[in-house]
C-alpha cells in the first residue's frame, strides 16, 4: 500500500524547457512534503519542502505546488538545465513527527 | 562539515556470511535512520534512533537484520545469514531537527549478494 506516488518512472526533457514532476499522496493526514534529488553513487539531497499551509514554494529555479483536495503536489524546475538529470524523490510525513514516506522516485533527462 | 559518513560503499559477500554497514552521522543530529533501496520497493525505512535509542523497527524486513547505535557517532546494520535478496542500496540518514523534516544521507552502501 503505497502512501505516496510518483507514477512516472521517467522523464525526458530538453535543456531550457519546463520539467514537471509529479506525485500523489493518499493519506490525508500527511501536511509536510519534501523533494530530494539523488544523482548516481550518491545520497539523495534536500531540494525543497513546503508545507500544508501553503500551496506554493519558491526557491530560485525550483517551485513546488500543493493541492491539497487533490491530494497531488509537483515539482516545477524553469529552466532545466542538463545538472538537473537526476532521481527525484517525493516524500511526507504528518507534522514532522512521522518519519518520511518516500515515492519510489522519477528520474529526469534534461538534453542540451 | 562532514556529512554522513558510510563504509564500506560497496560490499559483495557470498550467501550465508555476516554482512556489517556502518554509519556515523553528522554531530549534533538526534536522529538516525536506515534506509533501503530497490527498484521494486523504492526507498523503504528499516529503523530508526532517537538519542541512541531504536524507536521503531518495524520496517526491518526479517530477524536476520538488526542494528544497534552504541553511541551518538556510530550505527550499525547487521545481517545475518545475509541472502541474495538482500542485494541493495542501504543508506543511513540523519536530522537535527525533528523526525519528519529533512534528512542529511550518507552515500550509502551498495551490498551484493552472491
Amino acid at each position: 500500500d503505497q502512501q505516496v506516488k510518483q507514477n512516472s518512472p521517467s522523464l525526458s526533457v530538453q535543456e531550457g524547457r519546463i520539467s514537471i514532476l509529479n506525485c500523489d499522496y493518499t493519506n490525508s493526514m500527511f501536511d509536510y512534503f519534501l523533494w530530494y534529488k539523488k544523482y548516481p553513487a550518491e545520497g539523495p539531497t534536500f531540494l525543497i519542502s513546503i508545507s500544508s499551509i501553503k500551496d506554493k514554494n519558491e526557491d530560485g529555479r525550483f517551485t513546488v505546488f500543493l493541492n491539497k483536495s487533490a491530494k497531488h503536489l509537483s515539482l516545477h524546475i524553469v529552466p532545466s538545465q542538463p545538472g538537473d538529470s537526476a532521481v527525484y524523490f517525493c516524500a511526507a510525513s504528518r507534522s514532522g513527527n512521522t518519519p518520511l514516506v518516500f515515492g519510489k522516485g522519477t528520474r529526469l533527462s534534461v538534453i542540451a | 562539515d562532514a556529512g554522513v559518513i558510510q563504509s564500506p560503499r560497496h560490499e559483495v559477500t557470498e550467501m550465508g556470511q555476516e554482512v556489517t554497514l556502518r554509519c556515523k552521522p553528522i554531530s549534533g543530529h538526534d536522529y538516525l535512520f536506515w534506509y533501503r533501496q530497490t527498484m521494486m520497493r523504492g526507498l523503504e525505512l528499516l529503523i530508526y534512533f532517537n538519542n541512541n535509542v531504536p524507536i521503531d523497527d518495524s520496517g526491518m524486513p526479517e530477524d536476520r537484520f538488526s542494528a544497534k547505535m552504541p553511541n551518538a557517532s556510530f550505527s550499525t546494520l547487521k545481517i545475518q545469514p545475509s541472502e541474495p535478496r538482500d542485494s541493495a542500496v542501504y543508506f543511513c540518514a540523519s536530522s537535527p531537527v525533528a523526525l519528519g523534516y529533512e534528512q542529511y544521507f550518507g552515500p550509502g552502501t551498495r551490498l551484493t549478494v552472491t
